[in-house]
Order: structure tokens, then sequence, then C-alpha cells
């Protein structure tokens, strides 16, 4: 599995976007990356996936880069309820198990 | 929606004693896994279930074992706690019958604490 790196942590205020790095600069193609979150020791919960085009729902933008090497989970106006700590997750689709292997994560603290 | 949930939220239990944890996980999900995440750590896969088989393995200690049942709940045995083992309990659960990109869905969690 392809090893991410995150930065511990990062502050921002709260209404402004969130923009969370990750690195997977070993990758291969059939590899996904996902975004998870864990707020104050509860479940991780799904954010979001992609394999290579950008990709938005209700909660997130993800925009992985042209050669996958990296990609940036955006919250575009942040709250309080966002602060937690956020994952990035590569994973490949043809393992047959597709379990996760969770690394050091980012823990973001929203700011009033 | 339906969610994953585990049993107990909570235990306490002493050093050399036995524990059993449950997870039921969401309807019509055939895939079970197992997470440990200690005390200022990340989660750390355990175990997996697809239709009743062990499908991986991870750091799971000989001490503890696990199996899924014919409606797909799944127990964790742990025992000859140690101090150690005092961690949050995460299952998850997915419907391995979707798309390979279906996402996992995780319990709200089980808190062991060994004394």
């Amino acid at each position: 599995d392809a090893k991410t790196t995150q930065p511990p942590s990062m502050d921002c205020a709260e209404g402004r976007a969130a923009n969370l790095p990750c690195n997977h600069s070993t990758i291969s193609g059939n590899e996904y990356v996902y975004w998870y979150r864990q707020i104050h020791s509860q479940g991780p919960q799904y954010i979001i996936h992609g394999l290579k085009n950008n990709e938005t729902n209700e909660m997130a933008s993800l925009i992985i880069t042209e050669d996958r090497k990296s990609s940036t989970l955006i919250l575009p106006h942040a709250t309080l309820r966002d602060t937690a700590v956020y994952y990035c997750i590569v994973r490949p689709l043809t393992s047959g198990t597709y379990k996760y292997i969770f690394g050091t994560g980012t823990r973001l603290k929203v700011l009033a | 929606a339906a969610g994953v949930i585990q049993s107990p939220r909570h235990l306490i239990k002493e050093k050399r004693e036995t524990a059993t944890l449950k997870c039921y996980p969401i309807p019509r999900h055939d895939t079970v896994y197992w997470y440990q995440q200690g005390p200022g750590q990340d989660p750390q896969f355990l175990i997996s279930f697809y239709e009743k088989m062990q499908s991986d393995k991870g750091s799971i200690p000989d001490r503890f074992s696990a199996q899924q049942f014919s409606d797909y709940h799944s127990e964790l045995n742990m025992s000859s706690l140690e101090l150690g083992d005092s961690a949050l309990y995460f299952c998850a659960s997915r419907d391995n019958r979707g798309p390979p990109t279906d996402t996992q869905y995780f319990g709200p969690g089980t808190r062991l604490t060994v004394l």
C-alpha cells in the first residue's frame, strides 16, 4: 500500500476554506485516494474519494494533481464542528480485502 | 439510515481476563473489518471477514480471535488481556457486492480499559 504524508496539524479560521494536503508520491495506477475524518474518538467518517479527476460532494472537494502524487482536501467554509483529525488513505481496488492503512493524519483546529 | 452497531460501548476488564466485542454491520453489508486505536495513536487494521471467512489479517495478537456469523455480525474475542490492550476498537462494514470503490462505514467504537 502507498504511504501517505500529511502535516501533523493545521489551524483554520471559521468560515474560511480549509485546505488539507496529502502526499502520496508512490501511488500506483489502481489506487484510489480516500479521505476520512475522526471527531474526538468517534468512528472515522467518510468524506470523499477519487482516482484522478477532481471530485466534489456536499462535504468537501478533492483536488488530485495530474501526476497523482499529491492531493488536497478542501472544506469550503470551515465550521467549529469540522475540528477533527483528517486522514488521507490510499487504497488499491484489486487487493480483494480493501482494508485501510491509516497514516498519522492532520489535526485540524477551526478557530472562532 | 442504519449504521454499524457495536456493543458494548465501554468495557472495563482486569488483566488476564477475557473480553468479547460485538459488531453488527449495516444491513446487506457482507464484509466486516476490525481496527484498534491505542491512546494518541491512529487506527490499526486487525482483521477482516467476508462471507464468514477471514479475508485478511493485520497486526492482531495471537491472544485475539474473531469470527463472522451467518447473519454477518462479527465478534472479536480477546483473552489474557494486557494493559496495552486498552484502546478503542472500531468495527467497519462494507458491501462487497458493490463496486470496488464502495467505502467502509465505521461504528462508534468500543472503549476497552484493562486495569
